[in-house]
């Protein structure tokens, strides 16, 4: 089965790191991309940017532009996103969808909820 | 950037049907992309490349694209068709996706 399994739930104070990940199971991360998309709890969904995991090409939306960071390891099928320092705003659940061919989002991860307080 | 816009919210009988648009500017031209989320849940797609339709996806579900709005139709809606459905579109000038505001679907 294609699946995208992605790393617990988490609770961070303001200026601390965090690197989340996704996890992909029954097909070849490098064979397509990775989309992250956030959703702030009662919001929509917000498209933050893409990967190409087969050369770690990245696109990032400019909402999310310099806050946070793709990356990707082929040895064990799994992507990553990271904040070096994190703000309150950053509360939200973050999913990582796998990008078919026509640029739709076929596969997505359960999503990982990011707690930031203080 | 490229905005897609959608009705906040619409509501439908049980056995009746229910259509949401996506407006945006020549839409007709883009491929249109449709999920569904419900609570708690991540999203799933429902219609892909404007009317295809995932394997596992009833034939209750289908989609059109003409001119500045692309239209997701739900017939014979459901109770558990109650959802958010978002559109989604691939912005080739900027390489970047969009999706639209979203439509929570309520089935009275």
């Amino acid at each position: 089965e294609v699946q995208l399994v992605q790393s617990g739930a988490v609770v961070k104070k303001p200026g601390e790191s965090l690197r989340i990940s996704c996890k992909g199971s029954g097909f070849s991360l490098t064979s397509y991309w990775i989309s992250w998309v956030r959703q702030v709890p009662g919001k929509g969904l917000e498209w933050m940017g893409r990967i190409d995991p087969s050369d770690s090409y990245t696109v990032y939306s400019p909402s999310f532009q310099g806050h946070v960071t793709f990356s990707a390891d082929k040895s064990i099928n799994t992507a990553y996103l990271q904040w070096s320092s994190l703000k309150a705003s950053d509360t939200a659940i973050y999913s990582c969808a796998k990008v078919g061919g026509d640029y739709y989002m076929d596969v997505w991860g359960k999503g990982t909820t990011v707690t930031v307080s203080s | 950037s490229y905005v897609l816009t959608q009705p906040p919210s619409v509501s439908v009988a049980p056995g009746q049907t229910a259509r949401i648009t996506c407006g945006g500017d020549n839409i007709g031209s883009q491929s249109v992309h449709w999920y569904q989320q419900k609570p708690g849940q991540a999203p799933v797609l429902v219609v892909y490349a404007d009317s295809g339709r995932p394997s596992g996806i009833p034939e209750r579900f289908s989609g059109s694209n003409s001119g500045n709005t692309a239209t997701l139709t739900i017939s014979r809606v459901e109770a558990g068709d109650e959802a958010d459905y978002y559109c989604q579109v691939w912005d080739s000038s900027s390489d970047h996706y969009v999706f639209g505001t979203g439509t929570t679907v309520t089935v009275l």
